[in-house]
């Protein structure tokens, strides 16, 4: 089992649509986690900490759920600069000092 | 304030050259660490340094060292490339080792001809 798990997608949405991107990860120990946006051969970004009460920043609303493992994102009313690979991110593997990566998730907002 | 600053932003080797890649955190943060891409998938870790120790280091061949300096700055090497090395290096700076937040570089795109 890969250490974090997202769907690839592509997400294909028209602008105002809500969406949401689904993510797992099997470290049970890991410690913190996040979502990054990257957009075509830049660097990622950091998009938000997700918190176990769950937080949300304008359209965005992350949520954790420890005891399934699995982590989420909530894009609401999609505007067209949110197309972009959204990285699902936790840290810590074995030795404590790594950040995981998933693949990412693919979004293309269309108008 | 200047972010994570990454040099040089694109280089292109011959396989068995060796490379050298730097980069400069944010100010007052003591911890960098680097990352591989390739083409579809997610950063991959190589290494962490904080206080100029390695504290941490990914599933990479010994090709593959860094270093961190006094000024936090560092340096990835490469020896021996490989067509395979072929990717972005992106550098991340935080505070301090630990679950911190990371802000990354611009990356260093490597290409091996």
């Amino acid at each position: 089992r890969k250490e974090v798990e997202q769907d690839p997608g592509p997400f294909n949405v028209p602008e105002g649509a809500t969406v949401a991107f689904n993510c797992t990860y099997s470290n049970s120990a890991s410690q913190s986690f996040f979502w990054y946006r990257q957009d075509c051969r830049k660097e990622p970004k950091l998009l938000m900490s997700v918190y176990s009460s769950g937080n949300e920043d304008g359209r965005f609303t992350a949520q954790l759920n420890r005891a399934s493992q699995y982590i989420s994102l909530l894009i609401r009313d999609s505007k067209l600069s949110d197309s972009a690979t959204y990285l699902c991110v936790v840290w810590g593997n074995q030795a404590g000092t790594a950040l995981i990566f998933g693949k990412g998730t693919t979004l293309s907002v269309s108008s | 304030d200047a972010g994570v600053t990454q040099s040089p932003t694109h280089l292109i080797k011959t396989r068995g050259q060796q490379v050298t890649l730097r980069c400069s955190p944010i100010s007052g943060h003591k911890s960098v660490s680097w990352y591989q891409q390739v083409l579809g998938q997610g950063p991959q870790f190589i290494f962490q340094y904080y206080e100029k120790e390695e504290r941490g280091r990914g599933n990479f061949p010994d090709r593959f060292s860094a270093r961190q300096f006094p000024n936090y700055s560092s340096e990835l090497n490469v020896n021996a490339l490989l067509l395979g090395d072929s990717a972005l290096y992106l550098c991340a700076s935080s505070l301090q080792t630990g679950s911190t937040e990371a802000f990354f570089g611009q990356g260093t795109r490597l290409t091996v001809v």
